[in-house]
């Protein structure tokens, strides 16, 4: 079975810095996708950045970015220029490809990230 | 497109009483999720349907817990004699099919249930 583990349950950062979270995963596949969503105090799972695993380059959206190390298992997320709008929780996800069957997405346990002003 | 909306957002209910929720998924997704969140965890999976079809439940999806999604559009899910336990956030989700898409999957709002 696919875990995701994320070892850092709180994470905070200067308002413009950088910070990076961690994520690692657990497969057998070859193929599949990652994905980063983002959980505000409002609850809803909003999606930041997918990877796909066949694609060497890293995935990138505006001041989010991410580090894919697939031999290494590990799918960093980088935020960028930290804006008080970015404090949320951050989950990492893993999803086999469509077919067969186990669509669903597999979860880590978040990590809480906050922005100091 | 308004994204997937789940109502009602806040249940209230007395153990024992059964409760039911709804997700309207983006139009033109076939495939809908539902998903648990307890607080401080992250969301686990419940089942999953491709269509009207419930192609998968996990072992979370207790006797208690039904699911449907009749001609293949809104979801149900019914939580039937409530526990304390079953308190947490429920959370629809939906896809497209196609490989364009990058099997990106959307969240609603959640519904919360309280069991008091």
């Amino acid at each position: 079975a696919q875990t995701v583990t994320q070892s850092q349950p709180e994470m905070s950062v200067q308002e413009a810095e950088t910070v990076t979270l961690s994520c690692t995963y657990d497969t057998s596949e070859s193929d599949y996708y990652l994905f980063w969503y983002k959980q505000p105090p409002s609850r809803q799972m909003i999606l930041v950045i997918r990877q796909e695993a066949y694609k060497q380059q890293n995935a990138t959206e505006n001041r989010f970015s991410v580090n894919f190390q697939k031999a290494a298992k590990s799918f960093s997320l980088k935020i960028s220029d930290s804006q008080l709008g970015d404090a949320a929780m951050y989950f990492c996800a893993y999803r086999r490809p469509s077919s067969g069957s186990a669509r669903q997405l597999t979860f880590g346990s978040g990590t809480q990230l906050t922005v100091l002003p | 497109d308004t994204g997937v909306s789940q109502n009602p957002r806040h249940k209230i209910t007395k153990r024992g009483q059964n409760v039911t929720f709804r997700c309207d998924p983006i139009s033109e997704h076939n495939r809908l999720y539902w998903y648990r969140q307890t607080l401080g965890q992250g969301p686990e999976f419940l089942t999953y349907f491709q269509n009207e079809a419930q192609l998968e439940k996990s072992r979370l999806l207790s006797d208690r817990f039904s699911a449907e999604r009749p001609k293949g559009s809104f979801s149900t899910l019914e939580i039937q004699r409530t526990e304390q336990g079953d308190s947490a956030m429920y959370l629809c989700a939906s896809s497209p099919t196609g490989i364009k898409t990058g099997n990106t999957i959307y969240f609603g709002e959640g519904s919360w249930l309280t069991v008091v």
